[in-house]
């Protein structure tokens, strides 16, 4: 079946780096657009960032531009968000999640993992 | 940005009840907007996308429909399984964003 598993979460002091990876399996990986998605503790619901399906193409959310980084390696089914300079306002629990596909006409995330925690306290 | 606001931020529905949420943009989206249904400590469900369709396997007590820059998910007979936090988003254009949420609980 579809599946999406995050990893790398942690605890991190700030302005330290952290990198989280998304494996996925059950579907064809580099025909997908993909995201990641955060919830900080009690909070809603915000996007990150998209990498187009081949990588071409990666838009990011204002509050993580020039600090965060999305990227994939379609070989090896698995996306990426590499955090640098992380705060404290980073911490969240991280989603991937797939994007639904170009044959529906919109983009919407149909598929989400598990998530992961990080933390960023000094 | 694209501002994206529910309303209510919480409701209190019985078994039974028709149920609606609100979203409206702060700008034209067309119909580039989603809804999803996430419960305490779970991912988030895509429930319908393009605001009116209706995600294979979806329940069809779930529909959603659009008037202008305002949106509507509606629950025709809330059932138990229902109680969750709702939220819109939209994908017209980078960065996409979302509502603020809308909890529905149990009256």
């Amino acid at each position: 079946q579809v599946q999406l598993v995050e990893s790398g979460g942690s605890v991190v002091q700030p302005g330290r780096s952290l990198r989280l990876s998304c494996a996925t399996s059950g579907f064809t990986f580099r025909s997908y657009g993909m995201h990641w998605v955060r919830q900080a503790p009690g909070k809603g619901l915000e996007w990150m960032a998209l990498i187009w399906y081949d990588g071409s193409n990666k838009y990011y959310a204002d509050s993580v531009k020039g600090r965060f980084t999305i990227s994939r390696d379609n070989s090896k089914n698995t996306l990426y968000l590499q955090m640098n300079s992380l705060r404290a306002e980073d911490t969240a629990v991280y989603y991937c999640a797939r994007g639904l596909g170009w044959d529906y006409g919109i983009d919407a995330f149909d598929i989400w993992g598990q998530g992961t925690m990080v933390t960023v306290s000094s | 940005d694209i501002q994206m606001t529910q309303s209510p931020s919480s409701l209190s529905a019985s078994v039974g009840d028709r149920v609606t949420i609100t979203c409206r943009a702060s700008q034209s989206i067309t119909s580039y907007l989603n809804w999803y249904q996430q419960k305490p400590g779970k991912a988030p469900n895509l429930l319908i996308y393009a605001a009116s369709s209706l995600l294979s396997g979806v329940p069809s007590r779930f529909s959603g429909s659009r008037s202008g820059t305002d949106f509507t998910l509606t629950i025709s007979s809330v059932q138990p399984e229902d109680f969750a936090t709702y939220y819109c988003q939209q994908s017209y254009i980078t960065p996409y964003t979302f509502g603020q949420g809308t909890q529905l609980d149990i009256k």
